[in-house]
């Protein structure tokens, strides 16, 4: 089945350390992204990326670092530099432009501890 | 740039019941629209879309949208609702020059009560 795949589901890091949660499709989508959810807040766009080895910041992007070496692939780093990392994330992919429907992942929940 | 507007917090509905979840957007031309569905500690699933045309758009799980562009409106509704129907709903707004990104709402918490 074509979907989305986060991984882990639940992770948990200590302050000070980089973390990477992985994002994996195989939906053929060119664009890929990645939000942040916090209760009551909805989901902010941390990085988006439209076509392989290319990717633009969101509206929250400090702190956070992505790479798009491969279509199906779109890795999240969360740096010692984002000052309150603990949230949900989600990632997602759609086929065209980025304001069109979008497919998202199960989410992985990061806590700091 | 583009925004939206969930007035409405939490919600909770007799099962059975009707439903309408209020959704409002600012932009300046037509948008795209959307409605997504969370269960809790899950990803969002596609309710429903509105890119053009007939302005009543039908989803998945029986719900269906209305785009008001005189309101600047697209309320969710289902006639009657099954305890399934429990989640957390946002509407999303998408505009494709400008600001190009989908922008969410933050979201409506619906319960339902037996």
């Amino acid at each position: 089945d074509g979907g989305i795949t986060q991984s882990p589901k639940y992770l948990f890091r200590k302050e000070g350390q980089n973390v990477t949660l992985s994002c994996e499709q195989n939906l053929n989508h060119d664009a890929m992204y990645w939000y942040r959810q916090d209760p009551g807040q909805g989901l902010r766009l941390i990085y988006y990326s439209q076509i392989v080895n290319d990717f633009q910041k969101g509206d929250i992007a400090e702190g956070y670092s992505v790479s798009r070496e491969k279509k199906e692939s779109f890795p999240l780093t969360v740096t010692s530099a984002q000052k309150n990392p603990t949230a949900f994330y989600l990632c997602a992919s759609s086929q065209g432009r980025m304001y069109t429907e979008a497919f998202f992942g199960q989410g992985t929940r990061l806590t700091v501890v | 740039a583009q925004s939206v507007t969930q007035p409405d917090i939490h919600i909770t509905v007799s099962e059975g019941a009707s439903l309408e979840l209020r959704c409002n957007y600012s932009y300046g031309a037509t948008p795209y629209l959307f409605w997504y569905v969370q269960s809790p500690g899950q990803g969002l699933q596609l309710l429903l879309k509105y890119f053009s045309g007939d302005t009543l758009v039908q989803g998945i799980k029986g719900f269906e949208a209305e785009f008001k562009r005189s309101q600047s409106s697209f309320n969710l509704r289902k006639p009657s609702v099954h305890w399934s129907d429990a989640a957390e709903y946002f509407c999303a707004v998408g505009a494709d020059f400008g600001n190009e990104k989908l922008t969410f709402g933050t979201g409506t918490r619906l319960t339902i009560i037996p």
